[in-house]
């Protein structure tokens, strides 16, 4: 069965330095792969998506995920964050022909000052 | 307006009420889904609905009932609640685009449930 791993429960960065969130799934069949963001009280919003084609893919906010079939990772990278990217990531893999997603345990972003 | 909504937002009851979330969403998609929420442990399914005649058991069933009232409503039950069932629970939906299944789903803004 499908699995998510999100090896960090809890990345702290400085405003402005770049990040990595580490994701890695468990099956190297055919999948879709997601990030969501959960803003503090709030729900899931989907930050960006990898279905098929280029393995760069990018959101309208400065985020990009690379997709990685021979390491099964899917990490996504900002060169600069803002305070305003302060929340709560979720990377969720499908099986290409599947009806569900499987959500990753969730890594929280702390910005520093 | 939201295309996914749910109701309660926040809901404090006590063991062995029986509770009912709902879910009610525009975006004319066919799958629901329901998941609970709990700090550390990311999202699990509870149930998922691909129409109205169609219901599936997630990864965590045991103590919870669902209906799909129609393609646009499904609910949530709680029969007899229980302290852990204390949760954020969130709604979310899926569908085709021009016949593509990829699914992407959207997300209600979730129900904080507690069971004293």
């Amino acid at each position: 069965a499908q699995s998510v791993t999100q090896l960090d429960s809890q990345v702290p960065v400085f405003e402005e330095a770049p990040v990595e969130l580490r994701c890695n799934y468990s099956s190297s069949v055919s999948v879709y792969l997601f990030w969501y963001v959960q803003y503090p009280n709030q729900g899931l919003q989907l930050l960006l998506k990898y279905l098929s084609g280029s393995t760069l893919v990018k959101s309208i906010n400065g985020f990009e995920a690379e997709f990685n079939k021979s390491q099964t990772s899917f990490h996504l990278r900002k060169p600069s964050v803002h305070i305003s990217d302060t929340a709560e990531y979720f990377c969720a893999v499908s099986d290409y022909g599947d009806d569900k997603i499987i959500f990753g345990k969730g890594t929280r972003l702390h910005i520093l000052p | 307006d939201a295309d996914v909504t749910q109701t309660p937002r926040n809901r404090i009851t006590k063991t062995g009420k029986r509770i009912m979330l709902e879910c009610s969403q525009t975006k004319g998609h066919d799958r629901m889904y329901w998941y609970r929420q709990d700090p550390g442990l990311g999202l699990r399914l509870i149930y998922y609905s691909f129409d109205v005649k169609d219901i599936n058991k997630g990864e965590i069933s045991d103590g919870y009932s669902v209906s799909r009232q129609a393609q646009a409503k499904f609910s949530l039950s709680l029969e007899s609640a229980i302290p852990n069932q204390t949760a954020l629970y969130f709604c979310a939906t899926s569908g085709s685009s021009s016949g593509l299944v990829n699914n992407e789903q959207f997300f209600g803004p979730g129900t904080r449930l507690t069971v004293l």
